[in-house]
């Protein structure tokens, strides 16, 4: 298996401007999580799923941001506007529920918002 | 609600010397403990877990971790650190309740000198 997939790697985008980011995760894996990491802040979750359902956003910093799930093999995280604060480092993970303590990582978006 | 926190930002380990990162948790009850390491420029990966049972648990990578109730820790070990180990290590805690949210700590950044 290739392991979690994210694109882009890096994203450059101006003040105002929507930004998608992309996740597949593990194949046969019923759990995804988005993961935002800052310097300041640490690693934060945003929000995870179970079998493609949306169970806990509490993480999501405001409503510019949102994330679907449309099938168990592709999650979006949409940030509309953007703005320079949410310059940071994306990740997606995904597990197993019978093993879900063990997180798969992709390697991230890298954001910057100008 | 669960919280983890990683005294030390930055340790400086010689090659072949032995090595402990500190880990402290919060919660009510008996967590779920973790620790994960991220490469540069990569994701994170599962290192090793505690769930119950014998509170020194062995990791991949030759490491291991021991949960101390008393003291509300759960460090992570090795007695010969090897170049390829600098990375940034990240403790977590998870509640035993179903609740899939994985809370991490801020992370320590381990620097090998030869």
């Amino acid at each position: 298996d290739a392991g979690v997939i994210q694109s882009p790697r890096h994203e450059v985008t101006e003040m105002g401007q929507e930004v998608t980011l992309r996740c597949k995760p593990i194949s046969g894996h019923d759990y995804l999580f988005w993961y935002r990491q800052t310097m300041m802040r640490g690693l934060e979750l945003l929000i995870y799923f179970n079998n493609n359902v949306p169970i806990d956003d509490s993480g999501m910093p405001e409503d510019r941001f949102s994330a679907k799930m449309p099938n168990a093999s592709f999650s979006t995280l949409k940030i509309q506007p953007s703005e320079p604060r949410d310059s940071a480092v994306y990740f997606c993970a995904s597990s197993l529920r019978e093993t879900n303590e063990k997180l798969f990582f992709g390697s991230g978006t890298q954001l910057s918002v100008l | 609600a669960q919280s983890v926190t990683q005294p030390d930002i930055h340790i400086t380990v010689s090659e072949g010397a032995s090595l402990e990162l500190r880990c402290n948790y919060s919660y009510g009850a008996t967590p779920y403990l973790f620790w994960y390491v991220q490469s540069p420029g990569q994701g994170l990966q599962l290192l090793l877990k505690y769930f119950s049972g014998d509170t020194l648990v062995q990791g991949i990578k030759g490491f291991e971790a021991e949960f101390k109730r008393s003291q509300s820790s759960f460090n992570l070990r090795k007695p010969s650190v090897h170049w390829s180990d600098a990375a940034e290590y990240f403790c977590a805690v998870k509640s035993n309740f179903g609740n899939e949210k994985l809370t991490f700590g801020t992370g320590t950044r381990l620097t090998i000198i030869p």
